[in-house]
């Protein structure tokens, strides 16, 4: 079967460095989804990875290793306002994205 | 650019209820989709399009009705609504179904509940 696990719940710090983790089995791989979301709004999209290795973006880095099945997001400088759900989601070869449960984030000060 | 528009943003029906949601993107993407997001669940596709005119089932299709008639719109129906279909509903567009075409944009949900 196809499958996306992250764990369900972290916390962190204000200010700290947080990663949250990502393994995925699917039937083939045309990319991997990293999207935010804030209770009670809408998902948006944070990162896309397809190539093995990091991609920074500001404040946020997303990192693959196709061969593990494995990414992560990384959030440096927590700020309050990063208080939120962060969804993974892969999309199998050319298929329909495939979305994680979703990690929801605290960020305490 | 308004993005993607979901109206309305929040209903209660009773059970057995018909109505109407609507979904419009003004970013003349191809792919649409609708999808209902419950705790526990994550986000589960009910029907997608891939084109005007064109529709397709997705995980959860049973009690729902789609159509693209236009290009930038696509209608999500509950012909007889049941307590089971309370849910936050979202649609989503997006350019392709490719790699970073696949990114998807969302729009700001539906709030529905069936008493």
């Amino acid at each position: 079967g196809q499958n996306i696990d992250q764990p369900t719940e972290m916390t962190a710090t204000e200010g700290a460095i947080v990663q949250i983790n990502c393994t995925y089995q699917t039937s083939g791989f045309n990319g991997l989804f990293w999207y935010q979301q804030h209770a009670g709004e809408a998902p948006t999209f944070l990162s896309y990875n397809v190539l093995d290795g990091l991609e920074e973006k500001g404040r946020f880095s997303s990192f693959l290793s196709r061969s593990k099945g494995y990414s992560y997001l990384l959030l440096k400088e927590l700020q309050m306002k990063d208080s939120a759900s962060y969804l993974c989601a892969v999309t199998p070869n050319n298929r329909k994205l495939i979305w994680g449960l979703g990690t929801s984030l605290a960020v305490n000060p | 650019n308004a993005g993607v528009t979901q109206t309305p943003k929040f209903r209660v029906l009773k059970t057995g209820q018909s109505m109407t949601l609507l979904c419009a993107q003004d970013m003349n993407h191809e792919y649409m989709y609708w999808y209902r997001q419950d705790p526990g669940m994550g986000l589960r596709l009910i029907h997608y399009s891939v084109g005007e005119g064109t529709t397709a089932k997705g995980e959860v299709p049973d009690g729902y009705n789609v159509s693209r008639l236009k290009k930038q719109n696509f209608l999500l129906g509950l012909e007889s609504a049941a307590p089971s279909q309370t849910s936050v509903y979202f649609c989503a567009s997006s350019p392709g179904a490719s790699g970073r075409t696949d990114t998807q944009y969302f729009g700001p949900g539906t709030r529905l509940t069936v008493l």
